[in-house]
């Protein structure tokens, strides 16, 4: 149990594209997902964390313009990255957090397998 | 805010020897302390967690202990093996979310 997808797992663009990334949670009810950047060989950075049906709650830092977050049900989130720079080339990573489809929430945050961007 | 520090930043045992790691949190509202291991371009797997009302937890090779009064909890990986070679990342829940600590790259030795 307790399984999230991330798609796509790599992508590269053109810098000035926007690039839309998937999160979902398959087998359980993910009433929060957050929003992860990575970079090499350097720990988590939150971006943002959203919770179903509500707006995402963005970092310090973290332009919220740039980086559109739709939580629209307790399966899916999307990361928008709209025009999209070298500078934002990263490995995105989606976690997600809820009750579980036989019940009962769970606080521990389970992770998508992340989305590699390039920019060109 | 809470804030959570991770040591050492770089671990290298023998293998079949013990790794231990610790990490510190400032916030005492913090009652919920998971340890994720990264292996390279993968997803953070958790692989054990503890909550405050417990002193201690194990798992087979994977133990994790909690001291409270001084904010700092540790895990311990016991008769280490070539795939227990990772980054271990240590976080504390604040505020529903979770603070990370900066990882750490354990290296087993053949």
């Amino acid at each position: 149990g307790a399984v999230v997808s991330q798609h796509p797992s790599w992508v590269i663009c053109k810098s000035g594209t926007s690039v839309k990334i998937e999160c979902r949670s398959l087998d359980f009810q993910a009433t929060t997902m957050f929003w992860y950047r990575q970079f090499p060989k350097q720990s988590l950075m939150l971006m943002a964390t959203s919770n179903e049906g509500s707006k995402a709650t963005y970092e310090q830092g973290v332009e919220k313009d740039k980086f559109l977050i739709n939580h629209a049900s307790l399966t899916l989130s999307t990361l928008t990255v709209t025009s999209a720079h070298p500078e934002d080339s990263s490995f995105y990573i989606c976690s997600a957090r809820g009750v579980a489809l036989a019940g009962g929430f769970t606080d521990t945050q389970y992770f998508g397998p992340g989305t590699r961007l390039t920019v060109l | 805010g809470e804030n959570v520090e991770q040591h050492p930043s770089t671990l290298s045992v023998q293998e079949g020897d013990s790794a231990v790691i610790k990490c510190t949190y400032s916030d005492s509202a913090s009652n919920y302390f998971p340890w994720y291991k990264q292996e390279l371009g993968k997803r953070p797997q958790l692989i054990i967690d503890i909550r405050s009302n417990v002193g201690e937890k194990k798992d087979q090779r994977i133990a994790v202990t909690l001291n409270k009064t001084a904010k700092h909890f540790s895990l311990h990986i016991t008769e280490t093996q070539p795939e227990d070679s990772a980054v271990y990342f240590c976080a504390a829940d604040s505020n529903y979310q979770l603070i990370w600590g900066a990882g750490t790259k354990l290296i087993i030795k053949p």
